[in-house]
């Protein structure tokens, strides 16, 4: 098994680009997220997913957008990049959500920079 | 609100032992994470706990109480290789995890 996969490991914009992040699990896992990480702060939520067909937002969900379209894909789509978006990605999942115990495998993570 | 309190550095010598305290205010509780990142990596699963009480995994422990909101994570003979960032995150009513800020954990020779 692959685990979580994201691509690009590294990318650079300008504002106002647009570009997805693309994040796969093989595992057959229910439960898909994204978060952000920036210095000195913990996690946080931007979108997520409890099934194909099923997403909604997380904490900082405002210039990002999702969909889930099959269990193992879930992208994540910059709108209009803003240099506030400069930041680590981190695609997870779980086997399922509602269930407590179930942790979360990460993707390696994308670094994006807005200039 | 929620809110998250762990020491945001760390330091102890190699073989020593070491605890990581964690502070929670969450909206509801469905138990409580450590992660483990490396610099540059992503976040690994290191232990979950549900009930009060000290979860032994190897040189591993985490110990919960939720009365007091409180828990910690207890490195023991301590490696090299630990130097990493420690992250407490419990699950609130709703499922969802709510991140610290992370504690870093520097191991010196």
């Amino acid at each position: 098994n692959a685990g979580v996969t994201q691509t690009p490991k590294f990318q650079v914009l300008k504002t106002g680009q647009s570009m997805t992040l693309q994040c796969a699990q093989d595992m057959n896992h229910e439960y898909m997220s994204w978060y952000r990480q920036d210095p000195g702060m913990g996690l946080r939520l931007i979108h997520y997913s409890v099934g194909a067909g099923i997403t909604d937002q997380g904490e900082v969900p405002n210039g990002y957008n999702v969909s889930r379209s099959t269990t193992e894909d879930f992208p994540l789509r910059l709108l209009s990049a803003a240099p506030s978006q400069t930041s680590v990605y981190f695609c997870a999942s779980s086997l399922k959500t509602g269930t407590g115990g179930d942790e979360q495998f990460f993707g390696p993570g994308t670094r994006l920079t807005v200039l | 609100g929620q809110n998250i309190d762990q020491p945001t550095e760390m330091t102890a010598t190699e073989g020593a032992i070491v605890q990581i305290n964690c502070t929670y205010q969450t909206s509801g509780f469905n138990g409580l994470f450590w992660y483990q990142q490396h610099a540059g990596e992503a976040p690994t699963f290191l232990s979950y706990n549900v009930l009060d009480g000290l979860e032994e995994k190897g040189r591993f422990s985490s110990f919960l109480s939720r009365s007091k909101g409180y828990s910690y994570l207890l490195l023991k003979e301590l490696q090299m290789k630990d130097s990493a960032s420690y992250l407490c995150a419990p699950l609130n009513s709703n499922y969802q995890l709510i991140w610290g800020a992370g504690t870093k954990l520097i191991i010196k020779p």
